[in-house]
């Protein structure tokens, strides 16, 4: 089945600084992938879509300036968390869908810590 | 505006028996549902899924119930089985599932008793 790689999987990083996070469809190619954000016992929220050559599409209160989404080919896009903050802290999903398919397959998400 | 609601934070049940994880949603646009599990630190699992033109699908333990009317689903899992303790999260989209958009509940976390 369709695999979704997503790189780190935790990181911890200082406040000011900024965090890029990977995801890699690995045997299918996509042109959307999708950046989820999940607050403890909280749902899981779009943030953006990321299209492959095109700018991202945002959610409402989703900073784009501060989460940079690129999407430089068909099988990876990157979310960077820049001048990260302690409220950023979090844990961000990425999932992708295979050109065609209505099938989304997620990454193993990547628990971001701020200090 | 919480869209799709899973009412129940927590659902315990013995190993053999039924497992019912239930969800409402507000939006009559949507018309494709599906059910994610997902296990601590990791990203969502697809469990099952429907389409608003049927009231029931079924996979193996697995069966999705619709009732439109009362906007309403629900996720059978029978018998179950002390691996299937995770979180359960309903999602709903638009046209089918061809939007962007997935809109998910809270969870449902379930135990299984051995």
């Amino acid at each position: 089945g369709a695999v979704v790689s997503q790189h780190p999987s935790r990181v911890i990083c200082k406040s000011g600084t900024s965090v890029k996070i990977e995801c890699r469809s690995l045997d299918f190619q996509a042109t959307t992938m999708f950046w989820y954000r999940q607050f403890p016992k909280q749902s899981l929220m779009l943030m953006a879509t990321s299209n492959e050559g095109s700018k991202a599409t945002y959610e409402q209160g989703v900073e784009k300036d501060k989460f940079l989404i690129n999407h430089a080919s068909l099988t990876l896009s990157t979310l960077t968390v820049t001048s990260a903050h302690p409220e950023d802290s979090s844990f961000y999903i990425c999932s992708a869908r295979e050109t065609g398919t209505y099938g989304y397959t997620f990454g193993s998400g990547t628990r971001l810590t701020v200090v | 505006d919480q869209q799709v609601k899973q009412n129940s934070p927590s659902l315990s049940v013995q190993e053999g028996r039924i497992s019912i994880l239930n969800c409402d949603y507000t939006n009559s646009m949507f018309d494709y549902f599906l059910w994610y599990k997902k296990y601590p630190a990791e990203g969502p699992t697809f469990l099952i899924s429907i389409s608003s033109i049927k009231d029931k699908n079924e996979d193996g333990r697995f069966t999705v119930f619709l009732n439109k009317s009362a906007k309403h689903l629900s996720l059978h899992i029978v018998p179950s089985q002390p691996g299937d303790s995770a979180v359960y999260f309903c999602a709903a989209s638009l046209d089918g599932g061809a939007t962007n958009k997935l809109i998910f509940g809270t969870g449902t976390l379930l135990a299984v008793q051995p």
